[in-house]
């Protein structure tokens, strides 16, 4: 069984970039789509964007001008970049593999805060 | 943008009584070259990661108790607990992975009465 974890910066001051990396431990790298989902704090969850073994990408309608999803898949790893954060990407991020059958990660939480 | 709507938003039940939770696509979920319904249920306790119930609609996902079940096909589904136990108070979401943005309804909080 897969396993994935994540990891990245949890505090940010307001413009910076956010980077979450995800690593997958067992289980087949290829053949699936890599996501990232946030929650905001008491909020439900909001799909950012996928990856898939090839690299095809495909984002949040509302978050695709920020967002970019890159794959290492010499390292079975995929990470989230989001570009000029504000108060308002504050949220749990967890990644995950696949869909309707999806294996997450732990989440991470991420603090945007002059 | 495929939207998807979850009613109600809160729901209080008794133990042992029937749950049910609907799930809206605002366009068909069911894929005819192998007639599926992209449709997942999760399940989301404070603290943790949402977990798998549910996917294709109805497969319940191995040592989820059979007393959750899911149906529905097309643009309408409905999540099931034949008797609710204590422990299933939590967020329910569901999701549609038919087309990307794969996009989740906005929770159902379940409660006991």
């Amino acid at each position: 069984q897969a396993q994935l974890r994540q990891w990245g910066a949890g505090l940010l001051k307001p413009s910076e970039t956010l980077s979450l990396t995800c690593a997958v431990y067992g289980g087949s790298f290829s053949g699936y789509y890599w996501g990232w989902i946030r929650q905001p704090p008491g909020k439900g969850l909001e799909w950012i964007g996928e990856i898939n073994h090839g690299g095809s990408t495909n984002y949040n309608t509302s978050l695709k001008s920020r967002v970019t999803i890159l794959i290492d898949t010499s390292k079975n790893q995929f990470s989230l970049i989001l570009t000029s954060v504000t108060a308002a990407d504050t949220a749990v991020y967890y990644c995950a593999r696949g869909w309707g059958r999806a294996i997450w990660g732990q989440g991470t939480m991420v603090t945007v805060s002059s | 943008d495929i939207v998807m709507t979850q009613s109600p938003d809160s729901l209080a039940v008794s133990l042992g009584e029937r749950a049910t939770i609907n799930c809206k696509s605002s366009q068909s979920l069911l894929y005819s070259s192998n007639n599926k319904n992209y449709l997942g249920w999760y399940q989301q306790k404070p603290g943790q990661p949402p977990k798998v119930l549910i996917y294709w609609a109805s497969t319940r996902e191995s040592g989820v108790p059979d007393r959750f079940s899911g149906s529905g096909s097309g643009t309408d589904f409905t999540l099931t607990i034949s008797s609710l136990q204590a422990e299933d108070v939590a967020v329910y979401y569901c999701q549609q992975y038919y087309d990307p943005p794969r996009t989740f309804g906005q929770g159902t909080k379940l409660e006991i009465k």
